[in-house]
């Protein structure tokens, strides 16, 4: 079975400043697709950002962009410009050719200091 | 408003209780799925519907049952439980097949539940 990791259980960041999130994955499929869902307090996970393994451009979706290195299984999530609105649990994820199957990691919470 | 609702949000029962959760998905997805999330590990995906036919069973004890009447409409009944059940249970859905917004999971917000 596919495995997603994310190794660090907690993160701290500056208002307005950068921080990356790490996770890894294993597969031996080609064609996957890669998420970062974002939990804040309030519990609902919703969608931060996709990538589709065929594709070699990083998906980037406003202050949010990841580093896909598909050949060290490596699927970092860059936040730039960091607001308080931002903490939340993050969970990385993946889903392989069987549809109904999404993996995801154990999370990172992250911090936001004012 | 959120394209998946769930009811109740926060359930407290017995361990001789009954109780459903139930979910209700307004995306007109055809797949929909039910996870448990304890603290500090892993989603743990416990079943998965699609086009209401049952397609995954995680290994999940019998004393949860999933019932899914139609693509948007998901319950999970719930009896016997025990204390170690007590988590979020978050119900999802997606869309299987192709198009932009294929392959993504919604979730809802999630039902509380705590096993007295």
């Amino acid at each position: 079975a596919q495995t997603v990791t994310q190794s660090q259980p907690e993160m701290s960041v500056q208002e307005a400043e950068t921080v990356t999130l790490s996770c890894t994955y294993d597969t031996s499929e080609s064609d996957y697709y890669l998420f970062w869902y974002k939990q804040p307090p309030s519990r609902q996970m919703i969608l931060v950002i996709r990538q589709e393994a065929y594709k070699q451009q990083n998906a980037t979706e406003n202050r949010f962009s990841v580093n896909f290195q598909k050949a060290a299984k490596s699927f970092s999530l860059k936040i730039s410009d960091s607001q308080l609105g931002d903490a939340a649990m993050y969970f990385c994820a993946y889903r392989g050719d069987n549809f109904n199957k999404f993996y995801f990691g154990s999370g990172t919470k992250l911090n936001v200091k004012p | 408003e959120t394209g998946v609702t769930q009811t109740p949000r926060h359930l407290v029962m017995g361990m001789t209780n009954k109780k459903s959760l139930k979910c209700e998905q307004h995306l007109g997805h055809n797949a929909m799925y039910w996870y448990k999330q304890s603290a500090k590990k892993p989603l743990e995906l416990m079943f998965v519907y699609n086009f209401k036919e049952q397609t995954e069973n995680n290994s999940v004890p019998s004393r949860f049952s999933p019932e899914c009447p139609n693509s948007s409409h998901l319950f999970l009944h719930l009896h016997t439980l025990q204390p170690e059940d007590s988590a979020l249970y978050l119900c999802a859905s997606s869309q299987v097949g192709w198009g932009r917004d294929i392959n993504t999971i919604y979730f809802g917000e999630g039902s509380w539940l705590t096993v007295v």
